[in-house]
């Protein structure tokens, strides 16, 4: 079973509109979660990065939060545009401070902009 | 900088061929890896290395060899190719970075090869 759970699978959205992107994980221990863009055909590209201490960061138009203890992370999309269409990749590491687990990806939630 | 590099950027290949794709960074990272992308699956980790000439098996790396003879190159070479391989190939380069919330492991993908097995 996958430790890096994303929902929903896919969405779409009004230019302009906000949505939220959820991530559930079951890694533990916990070290950091990030939050990847992955353009059609292209790599992913980190829009944020949080450790176990933080439970929000913003990225432009982009706010990740963070929820240590129920296991839950959220991306925030405000005011949408065109160029927001892409997969959007929850990745979490496990380990403690001296030492860094694995990285755990999920599937991603495939965001569709439209006009 | 060009920052990851991947080639080619597509390849399609029959079932027992070789193949070497190849990987570079111009970052001067010592941890390099491999990922493979498959449908409705998150990324997979196939090799890493934590510097040059030390590599280690990830999550799924049979019919798979790396080596890292450089800091800069990290080529992923299929042995015989099978059509169970057909899928997306990311390499990734990273660094370690601190700030006062701690430290963590930055990373940068290279744009991705294709690969069909038939």
């Amino acid at each position: 079973k996958n430790q890096v759970e994303q929902s929903p699978q896919s969405l779409i959205i009004l230019e302009g509109k906000n949505c939220t992107l959820q991530c559930n994980y079951t890694v533990s221990p916990f070290s950091n979660l990030r939050w990847y863009k992955q353009d059609t055909g292209r790599g992913p590209v980190s829009l944020t990065i949080m450790t176990f201490s933080e439970n929000t960061k913003s990225n432009g138009r982009y706010t990740a939060t963070l929820d240590a203890d129920t296991k839950q992370s959220s991306l925030h999309i405000t005011a949408s545009q065109l160029s927001d269409s892409a997969s959007y990749i929850c990745v979490v590491r496990g380990g403690t401070t001296d030492s860094w687990g694995k990285l755990q990806f999920g599937a991603g939630t495939q965001v569709v902009v439209t006009p | 900088n060009a920052g990851v590099t991947q080639t080619p950027k597509f390849q399609v290949l029959k079932t027992g061929q070789s193949m070497t794709l190849q990987c570079a960074q111009d970052m001067n990272h010592e941890y390099m890896s491999w990922y493979r992308q498959d449908p409705g699956m998150g990324l997979r980790l196939i090799h890493y290395s934590v510097g040059a000439g030390i590599t280690d098996q990830g999550e799924v790396p049979n019919g798979y060899n790396v080596s890292r003879s450089t800091t800069e190159d990290f080529p992923l070479r299929l042995l015989s190719a099978a059509p169970s391989q057909t899928s997306v190939y990311f390499c990734a380069s990273s660094y370690t970075s601190t700030s006062g919330s701690g430290s963590y492991n930055e990373q940068f993908f290279g744009p991705g090869t294709r690969l069909t097995v038939l």
